[in-house]
Formats: structure tokens, sequence, C-alpha cells
């Protein structure tokens, strides 16, 4: 089955800075990769995701890309604010059918004020 | 719309005790899953369901039993629990042929 693998697993960054946690995957046809936000006692909530035919996607300070051909997508925030702290979980999918996902262990992502 | 509610919050079990873990939506989706978090291990996946009467195996099916009578429940199951069943366990749903899933709040588990 898929294996994905994130790094790194804690991450400080100060106010204003940029973040990037990185992920690898092992199944080539594996073409749906989400991220999830999750705050302390709630579930993961989607923030961005890509699909294997765009390199690159953005929403206002969020931005992920993806390389195929090396298999690893990463998500990249700017300018962080504290309200960015979570853990930042990745994952990937063989596409709608099923819906199974697979993920990442997760970073703890902290914003220093 | 609630969206995907689960209950109870947090339960304590002994080792040998069954329960069911409630998941309901109100969005009408088709899948529904079940995710154990623990630390250190991301999520993966327990069981989940296509629709109504359709239920299949994930990565760590051992020791829990599902379910789907209805479009909008998915209960888990535990028979007998063991404390390797503590854990966070999360329901998410969303729709076939659409990856976005919506997660529950959680059902926090601790089998002694």
């Amino acid at each position: 089955g898929e294996n994905v693998e994130q790094h790194p697993s804690t991450l400080s960054v100060q106010e204003g800075d940029s973040a990037v946690i990185k992920c690898t995957y092992s199944d080539s046809a594996s073409n749906y990769f989400p991220w999830y936000k999750q705050e302390l006692g709630k579930g993961p909530q989607l923030i961005i995701d890509i699909r294997s035919n765009v390199g690159e996607k953005k929403d206002q300070r969020i931005a992920v890309t993806l390389n195929k051909t090396a298999k690893h997508f990463s998500l990249h925030i700017t300018e962080t604010q504290p309200e960015d702290s979570a853990v930042y979980f990745c994952a990937a999918s063989l596409g709608p059918t099923g819906n199974q996902f697979y993920f990442g262990t997760g970073t703890s992502l902290t914003v220093i004020p | 719309n609630a969206g995907v509610t689960q209950t109870p919050k947090f339960q304590v079990l002994k080792t040998g005790q069954s329960m069911t873990l409630q998941c309901a939506q109100d969005m009408n989706h088709e899948y529904m899953s079940w995710y154990r978090q623990d630390p250190g291990m991301g999520l993966r996946l327990i069981h989940y369901s296509v629709g109504a009467g359709i239920t299949d195996q994930g990565e760590v099916p051992n020791g829990y039993n599902v379910s789907r009578s209805t479009t909008e429940d998915f209960p888990l199951r535990l028979l007998s629990a063991a404390p390797s069943q503590t854990s966070v366990y999360f329901c998410a749903s969303s729709y076939v042929g659409q990856e976005t899933q919506y997660f529950g709040p959680g059902t926090r588990l601790l089998v002694l």
C-alpha cells in the first residue's frame, strides 16, 4: 500500500516568517494530495489540496507544490501568524473511488509572536 | 447543517468491555470512514463505507466492526476492548467522486 512520510515533526518559526512542511509518497498511482490543519481538541480540517495534473496551487498565504517525478509535495505558509499554530497533516489518495487516504505522521507548527 | 457529529467525546473502558462509537452526518454523503489517531503515527483508516449496506476494511481493521444501515449513520463497534485500542477516533465523510473529507470532532477512548 501507499506510504507517506512527513518532515519535520516539529517546526517553530517567528511570526512573519515562512514555514515549509514536506511529504513524500511511495505509490506513483496516487493522484490527490490534501493538507489538513488540526487544532487542539478538534478534528482535521482541509486547508488546501492539489491534484497530480497540477504542479502548484496557492490560496492566499498557503501554497502547495507537487513534484510527481520525485514523488514529493510540500506545504508553504508565508507571513505566518500565531493562529497558524497547529498540527498539519499531509495525505495521499488514489482518487475518488473508495476515497482511501494515507496520512503522514503530522507536523506540529508553533508560530512565536 | 451540523456536519459530522461524534458521540461520546470521551470514554473510559475496562479491558474486555464492548462499546459503540457513534458517527452521524447530515450532508447526504455516500462515503464515511473511521480513523484512529495515535501519537507519532498520523491517522490510520480502520473501516470505510461507500454507501448504505456497503462496508470495507482499511489499514487497521482488527478488533473493530462496522455497519451502515442508513446514509447518515456509521457506528464503530469494539466487541472486546484492549489497551492497544486506546486512541482518538475520528469519523469522516465525503461525496464519492469528490475527495474533500469532513472530519468529526473525535472521540477520545481510554482502555484500562
